[in-house]
């Protein structure tokens, strides 16, 4: 069982589209961060959230972190075809870095 | 200001070989982090130096080591290599490390990785 469970796995949607992807625990979080990884390339960060209920904006994207701190979520409205990759939520609850599961997005022009 | 660099890019060994992968961590960092990418397991924490010191291990067999340069450069190496050590091996840096890596002032940044096939 992976520390933090991320769903859907998969998701391909058309453009325009709007989605939610999903980044479970049953660990306490200090903070979790959520990267993006394109073929070919390492993880890039997109955001850091920290607040139990804190909501961060990126364009058109949405961070929330749950209210307990065990659980957070992606919101991304009108996908385009840009915000193709896989997407990754991590923490560090102990002295180690994990990452989620993983999120591979597919938008459809 | 450049990014983290890996070397090589791709790499092709045969079982029971060894293998030897370099990282250059952004200047001003100090920590070196290591992870190994597979489409079954996901991204799994190998090790982290920091100023030179293995300061965190993950759960990966002795035959998979590392070590840290005074310029703090990294190398990691695999011994007695597996089928299953085929992977995407992904070194980060940051500032701090991993007591501050959920710190705005201490983002991980990532290599592009070296992709290792073991026949």
């Amino acid at each position: 069982t992976q520390l933090l469970e991320q769903s859907p796995q998969f998701l391909s949607i058309q453009e325009g589209e709007n989605l939610t992807v999903y980044c479970n625990s049953s660990s306490v979080f200090s903070s979790l961060q959520w990267y993006r990884q394109e073929p070919g390339e390492g993880p890039v960060l997109l955001v850091t959230v920290v607040t139990g209920g804190e909501v961060k904006k990126l364009k058109r994207l949405t961070f929330q972190f749950g209210d307990a701190r065990k659980d957070s979520s992606l919101h991304i409205t009108a996908a385009q075809p840009g915000d193709t990759g896989l997407y990754l939520c991590a923490g560090s609850p102990y002295n180690q870095f994990y990452f989620g599961t993983g999120t591979s997005l597919t938008v459809i022009p | 200001k450049a990014g983290v660099t890996q070397t090589p890019r791709y790499l092709i060994k045969t079982r029971g070989q060894q293998v030897t992968l370099s990282c250059s961590p952004i200047s001003g960092h100090r920590s070196v982090s290591w992870y190994q990418q597979t489409p079954g397991q996901g991204l799994q924490f190998l090790f982290e130096y920091f100023s030179e010191t293995q300061r965190n291990k993950g759960n990966f067999p002795g035959r998979f080591s590392g070590r840290q340069f005074s310029n703090s450069r990294s190398e990691m190496n695999v011994s007695t290599l597996e089928l299953g050590d085929s992977a995407l091996y992904l070194c980060a840096s940051s500032l701090e490390g991993s007591a501050y890596l959920s710190s705005y002032n201490s983002p991980l940044h990532f290599g592009n990785g070296t992709r290792l096939t073991v026949t």
